[in-house]
């Protein structure tokens, strides 16, 4: 089993909508978790950090975390095309200083 | 704060020949990490540097690939005798500490023909 599993493929919703995102992790005693936005050609960009079970937001992104179920989303609210780009969930291993990436979810958002 | 800085852009060698990236991470950060990145895959990790000293290694780094930070700042990573295998994005990256998010440059995309 791949460390950082996002199993879904690409997204389209339509502007003003909801885009959600899933991503599943195998490391029970992970601690950190971070959601990064890249769009085609560029790098990553960090657009989450969550740490403790529960709901974090800010703006229009709101990142869930379920440590006992190992798994963590991330919500876009009102969807822009802006927002259309591939996010990638990343995991913070424990024991060691790697960030383990899953492949990355591609949304598009239509206008 | 100028962000990570990555030189060369872009890479494109023959097979065969040796290259070498460098990467100029936040001032005040000490975490330094190389990852690489394929097409359509998320970003896999290569190596780890704190300060000057180099923690952890990916088994992906075979022989030909060495990393240095000789004074706790700059970067080099260095790929000899190139594969066309090897044709990928290579990513730097930096970090507070251990549990800061990293912070990412925007690459170095390597051909290699």
């Amino acid at each position: 089993q791949k460390e950082v599993e996002q199993n879904s493929g690409p997204l389209s919703v339509p502007e003003g909508a909801i885009a959600s995102l899933n991503c599943t992790y195998s490391d029970r005693v992970s601690q950190s978790f971070f959601w990064y936005r890249q769009y085609s050609g560029k790098s990553p960009e960090l657009i989450m950090s969550i740490y403790s079970n529960g709901d974090k937001e800010d703006g229009r992104f709101t990142a869930q975390l379920n440590k006992a179920s190992q798994y963590v989303s991330l919500l876009i609210r009102d969807s822009q095309p802006s927002d259309s780009a591939t996010y990638l969930c990343a995991v913070k291993e424990n024991g060691n200083n790697r960030l383990a990436f899953g492949k990355g979810n591609q949304v598009v958002v239509i206008p | 704060d100028t962000g990570v800085s990555q030189d060369p852009r872009h890479k494109i060698t023959k097979r065969g020949q040796n290259v070498t990236f460098r990467c100029d991470p936040i001032s005040e950060h000490n975490r330094l990490y190389w990852y690489r990145q394929t097409l359509g895959q998320g970003p896999e990790f290569l190596t780890y540097f704190q300060n000057e000293a180099q923690l952890e290694k990916s088994r992906l780094l075979s022989d030909r690939f060495s990393a240095e930070r000789p004074k706790g700042s700059f970067s080099t990573l260095e790929i000899q005798r190139t594969e066309q295998g090897d044709s990928a994005m290579y990513l730097c990256a930096s970090s507070w500490d251990d549990n800061s998010p990293l912070h990412f440059g925007n690459g170095t995309r390597l051909t290699v023909t």
